[in-house]
């Protein structure tokens, strides 16, 4: 039978709608969250971050949404494009020792329709 | 701007041997980072360096070697290398004291194939 664990989670749109795209992370004490997005073939690309001190932070036709009550991120990508059209990670920066230490989701997968 | 380099892109390599990925940065970043990358697990950490020779371990350590002697070289080394290290490797670097604004750079990966 198919390992429905090898699969990323898919987000499929049309373009032009808005994508929201869900997070959920492990640490209630990590501080720095950071959303990537990763073209096939290439490494992944900054796309946002937040601090832990806000609950809302804008960027060009994204937002993130942090909810530091359950754990919950959350990338809102305004009039989705066909270039948008990748697999989007958030990373949370947990703090290891003196340093803080990236740690990545698995990864959604976003299909934008022409 | 070079920015961040990996060599080779491409390799392929037979159980048992030796390989050694390369990662080059020309920002003085502090911080760099390997990680792999496998369906079904997303990145994960191996190894880090927060400075020249200061290297730590991450998620998945076993059958890799890192060094750093200096702050724009972070090569990672599989001793011996098996089927499961089949992997996608990103490496990456971060300015110092990483909070807001501190952005990691990815390099364009390393696709290794164990037979």
């Amino acid at each position: 039978g198919e390992n429905v664990g090898l699969h990323l989670p898919t987000l499929s749109v049309q373009e032009g709608d808005n994508s929201i795209i869900n997070c959920a992370y492990s640490n209630s004490a990590s501080d720095y969250f950071i959303w990537y997005k990763q073209e096939s073939g290439k490494g992944p690309q900054f796309i946002i971050d937040i601090r832990s001190n806000m609950d809302k932070r804008q960027g060009q036709r994204v937002t993130v949404l942090l909810n530091k009550t359950v754990k919950h991120l959350s990338l809102q990508i305004a009039a989705t494009q066909p270039g948008d059209s990748a697999v989007y990670f958030c990373a949370e920066n947990m703090r290891s020792g003196g340093s803080y230490i990236p740690t990545f989701g698995r990864g959604t997968s976003l299909i934008v329709h022409p | 701007d070079a920015g961040i380099t990996q060599s080779p892109r491409y390799k392929i390599t037979e159980t048992g041997r030796q390989v050694t990925l390369m990662c080059h940065q020309t920002w003085s970043h502090s911080y760099m980072f390997w990680y792999r990358q496998d369906l079904g697990h997303g990145l994960r950490l191996i190894y880090y360096s927060a400075a020249a020779d200061i290297t730590d371990k991450g998620e998945v350590p076993d059958g890799y070697v890192v060094s750093r002697s200096k702050t724009e070289n972070f090569p990672l080394t599989l001793e011996s290398a098996t089927r499961s290290q089949t992997s996608v490797y990103f490496c990456a670097s971060a300015r110092e004291k990483p909070l807001s604004g501190n952005t990691i750079y990815f390099g364009e990966g390393s696709w290794l194939t164990v037979v």
